[in-house]
């Protein structure tokens, strides 16, 4: 099977703009999980997404949103764009709820906010 | 303080060495799970656990409920286990993930 996919890998954008990651969870997965890693901060929990309905949102502002597809694809969104937003935006997937089942990760998106 | 606290922060070890990574959380929590991650980012699930042992390879995971405590061994280090070993839990009334900040383990040969 192929693993999770985040596209793109690699991104430069300016304060104020607004930027959509996009992730291809495993084949059959129904779980998407996004996570921020900044040097500062470490791994923080974004949101989750199961079956198509955000079921829980880590405390990160209504700029942070996301959504899933029926193929289980999720997109996140980060509107008005600031410096502290840089960091390498994980997805990662599974068959249950993130939590009580084991995650595969993708490779990350990481943002560079100028 | 954090609910998830892991130590020692970086640890160094000569290869062939048992090494040991402790994590305590402070929070209820529906599992237990340790992460690797290398440089460049990529993130592997190591092992998930709630209760017990579980061993795979030369790795060793072991949780204690009662002491709301985790260790992660790792048995005749190399060189190729050098990464960021992380614990995370999986709250159990929020069921979101709180990640402790790793530990940075450098294994020289």
């Amino acid at each position: 099977k192929a693993g999770v996919t985040q596209t793109p890998r690699y991104l430069i954008k300016t304060r104020g703009q607004q930027v959509t990651l996009s992730c291809s969870p495993i084949s059959g997965h129904r779980s998407v999980s996004w996570y921020q890693q900044t040097p500062g901060q470490g791994l923080q929990f974004l949101f989750e997404y199961f079956s198509e309905t955000q079921r829980n949102k880590g405390n990160f502002p209504g700029r942070f949103s996301g959504r899933q597809f029926s193929n289980s694809r999720s997109e996140m969104n980060v509107s008005t764009l600031e410096l502290g937003d840089s960091a390498l935006y994980l997805c990662a997937s599974s068959l249950q709820r993130g939590t009580t089942d084991t995650q595969y990760f993708g490779p990350g998106t990481r943002l560079t906010v100028l | 303080k954090n609910e998830v606290e892991q130590s020692p922060q970086n640890l160094t070890a000569q290869e062939g060495e048992f090494i040991t990574i402790n994590c305590s959380y402070s929070v209820g929590i529906s599992a237990l799970h340790w992460l690797q991650q290398h440089p460049g980012g990529g993130i592997v699930s190591l092992f998930m656990l709630s209760s017990g042992k579980k061993k795979h390879g030369r790795l060793i995971a072991t949780i204690n409920i009662q002491e709301k405590h985790s260790s992660l061994h790792i048995t005749a280090s190399h060189p190729r286990d050098s990464a960021v070993y992380i614990c995370a839990g999986g709250h159990v009334n929020n069921n979101d993930m709180r990640f402790g900040a790793g530990t940075r383990l450098t294994v020289k040969p």
